[in-house]
């Protein structure tokens, strides 16, 4: 079983600080994708990283994959209210059936006006 | 485009007790999901389908779980007898098809409270 571990688990920030999440694990994946959900919604895609050292900007959130493929982390600067939510890591292993992505559990992420 | 849609939105049962839960998938997509989300942790995959064979069910409790996707289109996932451990919100969710890195997309959910 492929575990993937997320820290910190809670966060809370006032808007305007930046802060970094973290995904780790043991394993080697072939992807690894972010997720966002709100409270009473299915996860949302945010990214999709494929290459070892690769590293994806989407507007705020800086999105990097690790040399190995075994992590990866998720900043965001000058967080707003609306990044409110929870954030979901899911990595595709090699040795898996494609397809099938293993989630961790997640940061729960608070921004305060 | 259509999103995912499950039903029911919400439902409450008591232990013993038998649910079903139905999921339409976004049209044209081949592999279909159902994830098991407790509160506090990450999406679980129960089953995934790929058109209508089962790909990957190995973490469904099959003494108790059921899920069919008859025509490869719509999927209904049961759970019977309900226990008070499978209080959690079960996600549907849907890709073109299993390649690795594909875009999943996920419903709503369907909350359930076993009391």
């Amino acid at each position: 079983t492929q575990l993937l571990e997320q820290s910190p688990q809670f966060l809370s920030i006032q808007e305007g600080e930046n802060l970094t999440v973290y995904c780790n694990s043991s394993s080697v994946f072939s992807s690894l994708q972010w997720y966002r959900q709100e409270p009473g919604e299915g996860p949302v895609l945010l990214v999709t990283v494929v290459t070892g050292g690769e590293v994806k900007k989407l507007k705020r959130l800086t999105f990097q994959f690790g040399d190995a493929r075994k992590d990866s982390s998720l900043h965001i600067t000058a967080a707003q209210p609306g990044d409110t939510g929870l954030y979901l890591c899911a990595g595709v292993s090699r040795r898996t059936n494609a397809g099938k992505s293993t989630f961790g559990d997640g940061t729960t992420l608070t921004v305060k006006p | 485009e259509a999103g995912v849609a499950q039903s029911p939105r919400y439902k409450i049962i008591e232990k013993r007790q038998s649910v079903a839960f139905w999921c339409n998938p976004i049209s044209g997509h081949a592999t279909l999901y159902w994830y098991q989300q407790i509160l506090g942790q990450g999406p679980k995959l129960l089953i995934q389908f790929q058109n209508n064979g089962v790909v990957d069910d190995s973490q469904l409790p099959k003494d108790r779980f059921s899920a069919e996707r008859l025509k490869g289109v719509d999927s209904t996932l049961k759970i019977q007898p309900a226990k008070l451990e499978d209080s959690a919100v079960y996600l549907c969710a849907s890709s073109l098809n299993r390649v690795s890195g594909n875009t999943i997309y996920f419903g709503e959910g369907s909350w359930l409270t076993v009391v």
